[in-house]
């Protein structure tokens, strides 16, 4: 089993409608989780941490569930520009910054 | 601020062949980390340097891949013979700090190889 499990996609979604990826990970002593977004061709930039006690920012919310071991991106209002591909990834060892990558999700916003 | 820099932006090898990466990361940044990002997948760590010194290279292939980092700034990751496998993109990162705390890591523009 991938350390790290997301479903590539592609999600193809009318604008504004909302969207959700999951992504479920093996460790169950990781200890942060991240969603970056990636443009084609471009590098990961962070989106959004993903916090114990969820988190929003704008039409973003991340969610986190240890018991079933995944996080989740749910994209409200999708606009032209979201899309992308979402990566997810785990830090597992508290104090070693290493990030283990989800292969990603594809997402495309259909006018 | 300036962003993680790295240079060539593309490289275009025969199999055998050897190749060099060279990454500036922010200023002040004490950890940097070089990254493979094959096609369709998520970036795999290969290699973490905390100042110059290496904290993790579990995942870095060492028959082929090197990497260093010296005066614990710039760094350059090398491999030498290449093969068809190795055809990716090579991101360099760096984060602030290492240790205790949550520090996001930037990214660079990377490296994108084809082996031929």
């Amino acid at each position: 089993r991938k350390e790290v499990e997301q479903d590539p996609g592609p999600f193809n979604v009318p604008e504004g409608a909302t969207v959700a990826f999951n992504c479920t990970y093996s460790n169950s002593a990781s200890q942060s989780f991240f969603w970056y977004r990636q443009d084609c061709r471009k590098e990961p930039k962070l989106l959004m941490s993903v916090y114990s006690s969820g988190n929003e920012d704008g039409r973003f919310t991340a969610q986190l569930n240890r018991a079933s071991q995944y996080i989740s991106l749910l994209i409200r209002d999708s606009k032209l520009s979201d899309s992308a591909t979402y990566l997810c990834a785990v830090r597992s060892n508290f104090g070693n910054e290493k990030l283990t990558f989800g292969t990603g999700t594809r997402l495309t916003i259909i006018p | 601020e300036a962003g993680v820099a790295q240079s060539p932006r593309y490289k275009i090898i025969e199999k055998r062949q050897s190749v060099a990466f060279w990454c500036n990361p922010i200023s002040g940044h004490a950890t940097l980390y070089w990254y493979q990002q094959i096609l369709g997948q998520g970036p795999k760590l290969l290699i973490q340097f905390q100042n110059n010194g290496v904290v993790d290279d579990s995942q870095l292939p060492k028959d082929r891949f090197s990497a260093e980092r010296l005066k614990g700034v710039d760094s350059t990751l090398k491999i030498q013979p290449a093969k068809l496998e190795d055809s990716a993109v090579y991101l360099c990162a760096s984060s602030l700090a290492y240790g205790g705390t949550s520090y996001e890591q930037y990214f660079g523009p990377g490296t994108r190889l084809t082996v031929t």
